[in-house]
């Protein structure tokens, strides 16, 4: 499975945009890159994935550089809900989660 | 909710004894995954079924276990349990695994804690 590297935490202020970068540069060509967020101890919950083009949904839009090595979720109108660890994972077949970003949105 | 249940939510026990976590998918999910999450190890993948069947197995230790049954809910069992057993126990469910991976759902979690 391709490993990811993503900064250990960032803040985000209460209705600003928050982009959190996600690096993959050993992705396949066939490899998904998929997003999920875990609220404190509550289960993971899904965000968005993606293969090559960029993708939006209801809770954030997924861009993808052209050489797929590297990934940003962007969630547009972050709240304070949205404070929780961000995985990045490769999806080779099976989901791998590393250490997250802990973002933190603040009033 | 994300319309996949997991009993007990809370279960303590001593070492050496042996405990069942159920888990329930969601309505047509047929995959059903088993992930551990301690404060040292992050969250770990521990296996996956499909419609019955083992499909993948991760991190998943030989005193651990795990079963689909024909109404596709599952069960995961923890024998001579040791201290470092404590975790979260976390289940998903998707409707079918692909190449390219589909979304799972989580539950809620079992909190495990061995004494």
């Amino acid at each position: 499975d391709a490993k990811t590297t993503q900064p250990p935490s960032m803040d985000c202020a209460e209705g600003r945009a928050a982009n959190l970068p996600c690096n993959h540069s050993t992705i396949s060509g066939n490899e998904y890159v998929y997003w999920y967020r875990q609220i404190h101890s509550q289960g993971p919950q899904y965000i968005i994935h993606g293969l090559k083009n960029n993708e939006t949904n209801e809770m954030a839009s997924l861009i993808i550089t052209e050489d797929r090595k590297s990934s940003t979720l962007i969630l547009p109108h972050a709240t304070l809900r949205d404070t929780a660890v961000y995985y990045c994972i490769v999806y080779g077949n099976k989901l791998v989660f590393g250490a997250g970003t802990i973002l933190r949105v603040k009033s | 909710d994300s319309g996949v249940t997991q009993t007990p939510k809370h279960l303590i026990t001593a070492t050496g004894q042996r405990v069942t976590l159920r888990c329930s998918p969601r309505s047509g999910d047929l995959s059903v995954y088993w992930y551990q999450q301690s404060l040292d190890q992050g969250l770990q993948f521990l296996i996956q079924y499909y419609n019955g069947e083992e499909r993948a197995k991760g991190n998943i230790l030989e005193r651990f276990s795990a079963q689909q049954f024909p109404d596709l809910h599952s069960e995961l069992n923890l024998s001579s349990l040791e201290l470092g057993d404590s975790a979260l126990y976390f289940c998903a469910s998707s409707v079918a695994p692909t190449r390219r991976g589909s979304e799972q759902f989580f539950g809620p979690g079992t909190r495990l804690t061995v004494l």
